[in-house]
């Protein structure tokens, strides 16, 4: 079945720092891919999303490209802030189901002044 | 816009005890979803609702779950004979159409089974 696959954390940067945290997948069709962040206390969020593939998505400087060669979709930031620091999920939602988004198990993000 | 709110926020039974959980979604959103989480991993889709009609199901929803929309706006979400095993965190989300839209998520209920 469809599955996502994206680095273990934790992740501890300093202020400044590039961040890379990967993700994979596996799917039958065509899927449209998602990162969510969780901050801490608060629900899930979309951060960006890319709907096929060489699309990229941006959202508060983080950046993702839909690489279907490759089957990844890698968030990225130029320059992280303590603000930044949250759980990043990886996500995909397959054509065929328009209610069941797969997750990744989360990445967790802890970036220090 | 007031977000996606769930009550309770932390619930804990005994096992064997039935529990219920509430969601209300965004009110002009008729996609409603439930997803189950564990320490350490992503959510899990549970089910999801158009309005009132429930479309999808997942393998993890055993019989002892069962979840509702009787008006197409608020859901519950109800685990009869709980056991150790269901205890997790509890998200409801919604959307005005389907998954590949923005979802917005609510902070979950925690059920701690004993």
């Amino acid at each position: 079945g469809d599955s996502v696959t994206q680095m273990e954390g934790p992740v501890t940067l300093s202020e400044e720092a590039f961040l890379t945290i990967n993700c994979t997948y596996t799917a039958t069709g065509y899927p449209s891919l998602f990162w969510y962040v969780q901050y801490p206390g608060e629900g899930l969020q979309l951060l960006l999303k890319a709907t096929k593939a060489d699309d990229k998505g941006s959202n508060k400087g983080f950046e993702a490209t839909y690489r279907k060669e490759t089957t990844s979709f890698h968030l990225e930031k130029g320059s992280v802030q303590v603000s930044d620091s949250a759980v990043y999920f990886c996500a995909l939602s397959d054509q065929g189901s328009q209610g069941n988004l797969i997750f990744g198990k989360g990445t967790k993000l802890s970036v220090k002044p | 816009d007031t977000g996606v709110s769930q009550n309770p926020r932390h619930k804990i039974t005994k096992r064997g005890q039935n529990v219920t959980f509430r969601c209300d979604p965004i009110s002009e959103h008729n996609r409603l979803y439930w997803y189950r989480q564990t320490l350490g991993q992503g959510p899990e889709f549970l089910t999801y609702f158009q309005n009132e009609a429930q479309l999808e199901k997942s393998r993890l929803l055993s019989d002892r779950f069962s979840a509702e929309r009787p008006k197409g706006s608020f859901s519950t979400l109800e685990i009869q004979r709980t056991e150790q095993g269901d205890s997790a965190m509890y998200l409801c989300a919604s959307s005005l159409t389907g998954a590949n839209e923005k979802l917005f998520f609510g902070s979950g209920t925690q059920l701690s089974v004993l």
